[in-house]
């Protein structure tokens, strides 16, 4: 029982490169997010989902994409990448039944030059 | 939401009870209180939740005030592996979003 696995743990992006960070749980659980967190401060929401088919954005969503085309798998893409994107991110899961209990995954440190 | 105000940072002695406040004055009543902390690097960790009754579980216990504008985590015996930012975070019964802000910070010293 894996929890919530993120890849990967450590990216480099230029300016304008696109990329997918990778984030899956294998605990059935109906709820996943993801989260940035910029240095010193707290966590931000930027999409989440409350099962698949269904997705809905959060506090900071431009930039950024999701789907769930199945309950495991909520990969967060980043169209054009933008310095501003420079964080790391967290993915989390968690069950319908105890929804407040948040499992998160170990980030992905990401910077965009 | 309601809004929630925490100190930015506390310490604590280790063995020591740590008694960690939170602000939450435009708390409405159907909204929880939930705490959350994470440590160094990691991604947080749940710790507790409540509605108005005060909770304790293995890790923490959690005192609200009647009037609910406030509450306490209570970690009993902090250890140095208590180190971390800790979160109170308010949100609606029904709805799936946390809202994380910049927590306290909380040193448990030797």
């Amino acid at each position: 029982n894996a929890g919530v696995t993120q890849t990967p743990k450590f990216q480099v992006l230029k300016t304008g490169q696109s990329m997918t960070l990778q984030c899956a749980q294998d605990m059935n659980h109906e709820y996943m997010s993801w989260y940035r967190q910029d240095p010193g401060m707290g966590l931000r929401l930027i999409h989440y989902s409350v099962g698949a088919g269904i997705t809905d954005q959060g506090e900071v969503p431009n930039g950024y994409n999701v789907s769930r085309s199945t309950t495991e798998d909520f990969p967060l893409r980043l169209l054009s990448a933008a310095p501003s994107q420079t964080s790391v991110y967290f993915c989390a899961s968690s069950p319908r039944e105890t929804r407040e209990k948040l499992f998160f995954g170990s980030g992905t440190q990401l910077s965009v030059l | 939401d309601a809004k929630t105000t925490q100190p930015p940072s506390m310490d604590c002695a280790e063995g020591r009870a740590a008694n960690l406040p939170c602000n939450h004055s435009t708390i409405s009543g159907n909204e929880y209180v939930y705490w959350y902390r994470q440590i160094h690097s990691q991604g947080p960790q749940y710790i507790i939740h409540g509605l108005k009754n005060n909770e304790t579980n293995e890790m923490a216990s959690l005192i609200i005030t009647e009037d609910r504008k406030s509450s306490t985590l209570i970690l009993p015996h902090a250890t140095l592996r208590d180190t971390a930012v800790y979160y109170c975070i308010v949100r609606g019964g029904n709805d799936y979003k946390l809202s994380f802000g910049a927590g306290t910070t909380v040193t448990v010293r030797a």
